[in-house]
């Protein structure tokens, strides 16, 4: 198994500019969602999504739209970068357990986004 | 509102000697609390979950704990390529919420 997968590994965009993020699983996860990670603000929610065809909202998720088509793929679209945006943006999978709940979540090695 | 909070933010040790990083949180309902280690220009990589007061779990010089306020986890005779920053999180109704990290380096 490849486990979590994240293209591309970095990207420099000029501030407007759109571009989409991907995020591919191979588990058969039913949970996957989209961290940022700043200095000194540690890991926060962006979107997430229970099953294809299901998203919604984290923490931060202003500038962002995301969709799920299928099990497998979650990317993660700007529509109109911003400095702001410069991050590191982490996709994480997980199974669901009866209860509804998340289990263990697996994390993608990570895109660096640089908004000039 | 969930929060974490990690301490400290930075531990230097020398090759072998012991320490523990603590998280303490504050959540309604706690229903998972998870320990990952990060090391620099990658993800998060899973170590520990942990659902009940008094629950323990071992991996090799890494052992982590947790109380009804808090979490720790311990190192034992760490060696050079234990350095990392460690991250706490708490299982939230949509996704996790982490603390900041410890950034842990351990000196041959």
């Amino acid at each position: 198994n490849a486990g979590v997968t994240q293209t591309p590994k970095f990207q420099v965009l000029k501030t407007g500019q759109s571009m989409t993020l991907q995020c591919a699983q191979d588990m058969n996860h039913e949970y996957m969602s989209w961290y940022r990670q700043d200095p000194g603000m540690g890991l926060r929610l962006i979107h997430y999504s229970v099953g294809a065809g299901i998203t919604d909202q984290g923490e931060v998720p202003n500038g962002y739209n995301v969709s799920r088509s299928t099990t497998e793929d979650f990317p993660l679209r700007l529509l109109s970068a911003a400095p702001s945006q410069t991050s590191v943006y982490f996709c994480a999978s997980s199974y669901s357990i009866p209860s509804g709940e998340v289990g263990t979540q697996y994390f993608g090695p990570g895109t660096r986004l640089l908004v000039l | 509102e969930d929060q974490v909070t990690q301490s400290p933010e930075a531990l230097r040790l020398q090759e072998g000697e012991s320490s523990s990083l603590n998280c303490s949180y504050t959540v309604s309902g706690l229903r998972g609390l998870f320990w990952y280690r990060q090391d620099p220009g990658k993800g998060p990589e899973f170590l520990f979950t942990l659902y009940s007061a008094g629950e323990e779990k071992e991996k090799e010089r890494l052992k982590a704990t947790l109380t009804k306020k808090e979490s720790f986890l311990h190192i034992t005779a760490p060696k050079p390529e234990d350095s990392a920053t460690y991250l706490c999180a708490v299982h939230a109704p949509d996704g996790l919420t982490f603390g900041k990290g410890t950034h842990l380096i351990i000196q041959p």
